[in-house]
């Protein structure tokens, strides 16, 4: 069975400090798909990254990145000199089925983690 | 990318009735989902949009309390029948994007809340 564990529930930090938001996941398929999204509070997803269960290359896009360890099963996310703009809650996601666009897709998110930023 | 429009944006009902919701993409998209993000919550699949055929429901959802229509690639209605306080959440729709980058994008959601 396929689970996402996003242990922060909540996380505070002070304008321009660096902050890593944590995600251990479960699956028993050797392929699969990660995911992190963003909600702020207007309530929109913001799809941020996608990743496949093949390529543990960290990532970098501006201030963010992220950082994939199959090893530990974690995929977490980093923001570096976080901004007040950046205060939303972050979703990891997990798909455990290829993206072939046939059959039924799943995103299994976890329990989401609330980062304020304090300018 | 797909842009995606959801009507009505948010909406109060009265227990015992329903309320449909519409999705728009302004693209053609295979996939189309609806999910449920309840107060505080995370998000959590209904079932998966077919187009030509009836929706495939995850465990939980039934299609009495939840039907869906897709009519076309670009549509997709979803009904919250015979409502109650508990159905109070965002119900999102949400679609992949085909092509090398795979990515799901998700509407801006109907906030619904049941008196």
């Amino acid at each position: 069975a396929q689970k996402v564990t996003q242990a922060q529930t909540e996380i505070s930090v002070v304008e321009k400090e660096d902050v890593t938001l944590d995600c251990v996941y479960e699956t028993r398929d050797t392929t699969y798909y990660l995911f992190w999204y963003k909600q702020p509070p207007s309530g929109e997803l913001v799809f941020l990254i996608r990743r496949n269960s093949f390529d543990e290359q960290n990532e970098i896009s501006g201030r963010y990145s992220w950082n994939f360890q199959k090893s530990t099963s974690s995929f977490n996310f980093t923001i570096t000199a976080s901004q007040v703009v950046d205060s939303a809650v972050y979703f990891c996601a997990l798909s455990e089925t290829e993206w072939a666009g046939t059959g039924a897709n799943n995103l299994f998110f976890g329990t989401g983690t609330r980062l304020t930023v304090i300018p | 990318s797909a842009v995606i429009s959801q009507k009505p944006s948010r909406d109060i009902c009265q227990r015992g009735t329903s309320l449909t919701i519409q999705c728009q993409v302004d693209s053609q998209v295979t996939m189309m989902f609806w999910y449920r993000q309840q107060p505080g919550q995370s998000l959590t699949l209904i079932a998966t949009a077919n187009q030509g055929s009836e929706a495939t429901y995850e465990s939980g959802f039934v299609i009495d309390k939840f039907p869906i229509s897709r009519p076309n690639l670009t549509f997709s209605t979803l009904t919250v029948s015979n409502m109650s306080p508990e159905d109070s959440s965002i119900y999102l729709c949400s679609v992949l994007a085909g092509g090398p980058s795979n990515e799901q994008f998700f509407g801006p959601g109907t906030r619904l809340t049941v008196l």
